[in-house]
């Protein structure tokens, strides 16, 4: 089976641009997840989505949006780009989202710089 | 402040030695994962653990889940180069559904 894909996988981005990334799950997989790791916050939770609904957002302000597809495939944008977005963005995807079974499988992610 | 710490923050040890990392909560997690990853990748899960007191074992790598599922550890016997990598803990809280908190990480480097 193919792991998941982001693309793209890198990205340099000026201030107040804006930017989508993409994220392709694991055939079968019909939860996306994605999350942005930078060096002094560690991984953070951005939001989740499921048969194209977002069930659960993390606390990150309004500029991060997402969306999900019939067929899987996830989008993230960020609008109005500052600074601190610079990031490596992860995307993950799970098949079963049973409690005990909530397991994700990352993709390689999309470091974006922000200039 | 994270929910879950990881601790040390980073270790250095030299080939064939012993490491444990930890992992502490004050917040009961249905289920917890362990994840590795190497620079410029994403995180590889390496495993899941469920029930309180939970032992299990992956070649070299021990993990435990503490009985009140509050916490966990990761034990690696005679480290080789190859496990070098930055060790990630994640949980699941009971009742915050779709959604995994992280640790801060512990960056384990194992020289030759």
């Amino acid at each position: 089976k193919a792991g998941v894909t982001q693309t793209p996988r890198y990205l340099i981005k000026t201030r107040g641009q804006q930017v989508t990334l993409s994220c392709s799950p694991i055939s079968g997989h019909r939860s996306v997840s994605w999350y942005q790791q930078t060096p002094g916050q560690g991984l953070q939770f951005l939001f989740e989505y499921f048969s194209e609904t977002q069930r659960n957002k993390g606390n990150f302000p309004g500029r991060f949006s997402g969306r999900q597809f019939s067929n899987s495939r996830s989008e993230m944008n960020v609008s109005t780009l500052e600074l601190g977005d610079s990031a490596l963005y992860l995307c993950a995807s799970s098949y079963n989202r049973l409690p005990g079974s909530y397991e994700q499988y990352f993709g390689p992610g999309t470091r974006l710089t922000v200039t | 402040t994270q929910l879950l710490e990881q601790s040390p923050q980073f270790l250095s040890i030299q080939e064939g030695e012993n490491l444990t990392v930890y992992c502490n909560s004050s917040s009961v997690f249905s289920s917890l994962q362990w994840y590795r990853q190497e620079p410029g990748e994403g995180p590889v899960l390496l495993v899941t653990v469920v029930t309180g007191g939970e032992v299990k074992k992956l070649k070299r790598l021990t993990f435990q889940f503490g009985d009140a599922r509050k916490d966990s550890s990761l034990h690696i016997t005679a480290a080789q180069p190859g496990d070098t990598g930055l060790y990630l803990c994640a949980g699941e809280v009971d009742g915050n559904d779709y959604k995994l908190s992280f640790g801060a990480g512990t960056t384990v480097t194992v020289r030759a």
